[in-house]
């Protein structure tokens, strides 16, 4: 119950073609959904995150869709770019404030120029 | 700058060798966590702390301490290192329940 469900493990998009990574979660005191992006020799960065009360979120050209019911939620990243090649982790969290991050096991994303 | 800093970035070790990895933060924090990075598992809360000398276990806390005796500081460590502890490490902070910012990472090797 306290798994997050990523896929695909990996994915190859060309350049200008939309990116989908798609999460799911059991754990219905999850409330605050975070996507990571991480280039290769760095940390993990905060890209963009959503709460369950909006079905959509975007910021540029990143957007989370959300899906309470099917406790599902997704990345797409459109008009994709060599530059966003890097591994992706969805992540789920209460947002009640306990720091119990529960990350998905990633997608590494390759945008072929 | 803002940034959360681990030394050293890359440590080979053998086993039962004492070692810790250092996290410091300059950006007056209150919480951090350790996180370990490995292929097909992705990343597993190791300890994680809300403030000075408090901590809290995470999914994956057989073999690790830790402690935070200043607001700064938070060294993972790990008493009697064995093989299955290789990974790649990553401290974070955060002040609020969300977005953490990570360090760089450690790669840290048991033989």
């Amino acid at each position: 119950q306290q798994q997050v469900k990523q896929s695909p493990q990996s994915l190859i998009v060309q350049k200008g073609g939309i990116s989908i990574i798609n999460c799911a979660y059991e754990n219905t005191a999850f409330d605050y959904f975070p996507w990571y992006q991480q280039f290769p020799g760095k940390g993990p960065a905060l890209l963009i995150a959503i709460r369950p009360d909006v079905s959509e979120k975007k910021e540029g050209r990143f957007t989370i869709s959300f899906n309470k019911s099917a406790k599902q939620f997704s990345l797409h990243i459109m008009d994709s770019q060599p530059g966003d090649s890097a591994t992706y982790f969805c992540a789920a969290t209460p947002f009640s404030g306990t720091y119990k991050y529960i990350f998905g096991t990633g997608t590494r994303l390759k945008v072929l120029a | 700058e803002a940034q959360v800093t681990q030394n050293p970035r890359y440590l080979i070790t053998v086993t039962g060798k004492k070692l810790t990895v250092t996290c410091s933060q300059n950006m007056n924090h209150e919480y951090m966590s350790w996180y370990r990075q490995d292929p097909g598992l992705g990343l597993r809360q190791i300890y994680y702390s809300m403030n000075v000398e408090v901590t809290d276990k995470g999914d994956v806390p057989e073999g690790y301490k830790v402690s935070r005796k200043e607001k700064r500081n938070f060294p993972l460590i790990l008493e009697s290192p064995s093989p299955n502890q290789t990974s790649l490490y990553f401290c974070a902070s955060s002040d609020r329940p969300y977005g953490y910012t990570f360090g760089s990472g450690t790669r840290l090797t048991v033989v």
